[in-house]
């Protein structure tokens, strides 16, 4: 049973559009989200975070939406960049003492020129 | 630079054959974690150490354990490698009593069982 989905394997957009990637959860104790990138044949590097107490955090290009009613989050790119092209996964923690992330399976993103 | 180093990035082992995967940090992070992560799956948490206190998951096998014999070292070991064990590991830490700041993450070491 997947606490947290990303339902869309792949994303492909052209280069200075927006790049929108979802997810979606079913635990509502989940209290932190992250957004991790990912190249091939490294580790995923953090990318930005939200507290389930706020509804967005913006770092630059990147922001993330947290819409609690519906249990889904995004994170937007603007403009996206040949650079971002990678695997993006939404992650999920709940409780200060639990330290565990949950992750998604991931999304492809492709910016082509 | 501060990191998180796996080694080796590649291992090669026979089935039922046991092997050690490695992972050292310079972060001085307290918590260290084992993730497995399979092909288009989801990092799956194995384990994880808060300081000394090991930390097990409740579904992951008993073919798997893993070490700590100080901060900065971490240790998986398979006592008998199964080709369904074949993945990518990846170790991660995190310090900071702040939870936003995420985990760090190093290279992984992709294992194959032949």
């Amino acid at each position: 049973d997947q606490q947290v989905k990303q339902n869309s394997p792949s994303l492909s957009v052209q280069e200075g559009r927006i790049s929108i990637l979802n997810c979606d959860y079913t635990n509502s104790m989940f209290d932190y989200f992250l957004w991790y990138k990912k190249y091939p044949a490294e580790g995923p590097t953090f990318l930005i975070s939200i507290s389930s107490i706020k509804d967005k955090n913006e770092d630059g290009r990147f922001t993330v939406f947290l819409n609690k009613s519906a249990k889904h989050l995004s994170l937007h790119i603007v403009p996206s960049q040949p650079g971002d092209s990678a695997v993006y996964f939404c992650a999920a923690s709940e409780g200060y003492n639990t330290d565990k992330l949950i992750f998604g399976t991931g999304t492809r993103l492709q910016v082509f020129p | 630079d501060a990191m998180v180093i796996q080694n080796p990035r590649y291992q090669v082992t026979q089935f039922g054959k046991p092997v050690t995967l490695s992972c050292s940090q310079t972060l001085n992070h307290n918590v260290m974690y084992w993730y497995q992560q399979k092909s288009s799956r989801a990092p799956k948490l194995l384990f994880h150490y808060y300081d000394k206190d090991f930390n097990n998951e409740a579904d992951t096998p008993d073919n798997f354990q893993s070490r700590r014999p100080n901060t900065s070292f971490c240790f998986l070991d398979i006592r008998s490698p199964g080709l369904g064990d074949a993945a990518m590991y990846l170790c991660a830490t995190r310090g900071g009593s702040h939870r936003g700041s995420g985990y760090t993450f190093g290279s992984g070491t992709r294992l194959t069982v032949v």
